[in-house]
C-alpha cells in the first residue's frame, strides 16, 4: 500500500459524458501527478501539480483538467469522452518536486 | 529527458538471480536512475534508485557503471511473485515533471 488513494477504481460511462476522478496523496505529499495507461500507448504523464500549482504538463488532452485542492487532493475531470479514453488512471504523490514518486492503485475508467 | 533502452521481456526460473540491463546513453550529470515495478492493473511501485556505483535495499540491487551510460537492476533469487512488467527511467531525483515510462521489461518467471 502506497498511501495514495484513489476513487473510484471503476468507472463505466459512455462516450460524450464527463467524469471526475479523485486522488488523496500521501500524508505531507505536495505534488500530485496524473498518468493515463492504455493498452497501446503505455504509461503517459498527464499533468502535475505542486502545492495547489500546476506544475507541469504532459500529453494532456484539451477535454482534460485538473486542479489541486488546498488540502491537497487532486481531481481529474474527463470531458466528452471517447472511447480511446478507455484506461487506466493513475495518481501519483512526492513529498516534493525532486522525490520519488508513490503510486496509487488507480482508476479503470471504460467508455462504451 | 534521457531515453531509455531496456529489454522487451525476459523470463528466468524461481530462485535464480535476474538482472536487467538499461542503456541511457544520454543521461545528463544531474540525473538519477529509478526502477519500477509493475503487475496487471495495478500502479508502478518504486525498486530502488541510484546515482552511481551500487545501491542495494531489502529488494533489489542497482549497479551503474562508471561512465552511467547504463544500469543493472538485479533480483536476488525470484519467486513467481515477481513477474512484473519492470521499468527503468532516467531523470531528476523524483522527477520535477511527470516520469517518462518506455515500454519496460516483461519478466516472467517460471516454477
Amino acid at each position: 500500500d502506497s498511501g495514495v488513494t484513489q476513487t473510484p477504481k471503476h468507472l463505466i460511462t459512455a462516450t460524450g459524458q464527463r467524469v471526475t476522478l479523485r486522488c488523496s496523496p500521501r500524508s505531507g505529499d505536495l505534488s500530485v501527478y496524473w498518468y493515463q495507461q492504455s493498452l497501446d500507448q503505455g504509461l503517459q504523464f498527464l499533468i502535475q501539480y505542486y502545492n495547489g500549482e500546476e506544475r507541469a504538463k504532459g500529453n494532456i488532452l484539451e477535454r482534460f483538467s485538473a486542479q489541486q485542492f488546498p488540502d491537497l487532493h487532486s481531481e481529474l475531470n474527463l470531458s466528452s469522452l471517447e472511447l480511446g479514453d478507455s484506461a487506466l488512471y493513475f495518481c501519483a504523490s512526492s513529498r516534493g518536486l525532486q522525490e520519488t514518486q508513490y503510486f496509487g492503485p488507480g482508476t479503470r475508467l471504460l467508455v462504451l | 529527458l534521457a531515453k531509455t533502452t531496456q529489454p522487451i521481456s525476459m523470463d528466468s526460473y524461481e530462485g535464480q538471480e535476474v538482472n536487467i540491463t538499461c542503456s541511457h546513453n544520454n543521461i545528463a550529470t544531474n540525473d538519477y536512475i529509478t526502477w519500477y515495478q509493475q503487475f496487471p492493473s495495478q500502479g508502478p511501485r518504486f525498486i530502488i534508485q541510484g546515482y552511481k556505483t551500487k545501491v542495494t535495499n531489502e529488494v533489489a540491487s542497482l549497479f551503474i557503471p562508471a561512465d552511467r551510460k547504463s544500469s543493472t537492476l538485479s533480483l536476488p533469487r525470484v519467486s513467481l511473485s515477481d513477474t512484473a512488467v519492470y521499468y527503468c527511467l532516467v531523470g531528476g531525483r523524483g522527477g520535477a515533471d511527470g516520469l517518462t515510462f518506455g515500454k519496460g521489461t516483461h519478466l516472467i518467471i517460471q516454477p
